[in-house]
């Protein structure tokens, strides 16, 4: 079974503070995703990267950063947190190419800033 | 206008009874596509993919599609209480190919 885990579950941080969200896969795939999550607007793709280094932005990149060293491992990155970024943020892994594979997520991390 | 799109919902329907849920994709380059089940809190967990027209059954699921005019769709039937959450659409190979576009979800509530 694939297994996309997320460093934390529930997160608490100050306004302009450091962020750092982890995500770790376990089955080799070469593309790697985060969402943020918010009612009434759906699942909205902040950035991806489909190999170590690469990054691509996507819908929503304002605010955010990522980081990918290593191929199992691709960090969010919220240079200074604001109230606004307040959300579920959740990680997938797919494998890689343009092969129709479908993503698998992981548990998601509730991210409050207050 | 959204590039997947669902519809909004809630949708309610009696246990045993067949729920339909419906989803439109604008991007006509798009191959792959993907319903996921998102239970309240949890994250979102595929349940059927379809990549070819026509219709794709497994278990009590069976997605639709139809390239021509699309539009996918997922019936469940014999619903379950248990099949209460928000279902979730996504289209993937079109235009930008690496990614998938989700569409905004429709909520069903199956009444013991």
């Amino acid at each position: 079974d694939v297994k996309v885990t997320q460093s934390s579950r529930y997160l608490v941080k100050r306004t302009g503070e450091k962020v750092f969200l982890e995500c770790v896969q376990d089955m080799d795939h070469e593309n790697m995703f985060w969402y943020r999550q918010d009612p009434g607007l759906g699942l909205r793709l902040i950035y991806f990267s489909y190999d170590v280094k690469m990054k691509e932005k996507g819908d929503i990149p304002e605010g955010y950063s990522v980081s990918r060293e290593k191929k199992e491992r691709f960090s969010l990155i919220l240079e200074s947190a604001s109230t606004n970024q307040t959300s579920m943020y959740l990680c997938a892994s797919s494998p890689g190419g343009f092969d129709p594979y479908e993503q698998y997520f992981g548990p998601g991390t509730r991210l409050t800033v207050t | 206008q959204k590039e997947v799109e669902q519809n909004s919902g809630p949708l309610s329907v009696p246990e045993g009874a067949i729920a339909s849920l419906n989803c439109t994709y604008s991007d006509r380059v798009s191959q792959s596509f993907f319903w996921y089940r998102q239970y309240s809190g949890k994250s979102p967990e595929l349940i059927m993919s379809i990549y070819s027209n026509g219709d794709k059954e497994d278990g009590r699921f069976t997605a639709q599609l139809n390239k021509a005019s699309q539009y996918v769709s997922l019936l469940i039937r014999d619903s379950q209480p248990s099949d209460s959450a928000t279902y979730l659409c996504a289209a993937r190979g079109g235009t930008n190919a690496g990614k998938s576009t989700f569409g905004d979800g429709t909520t069903l509530t199956v009444k013991p």
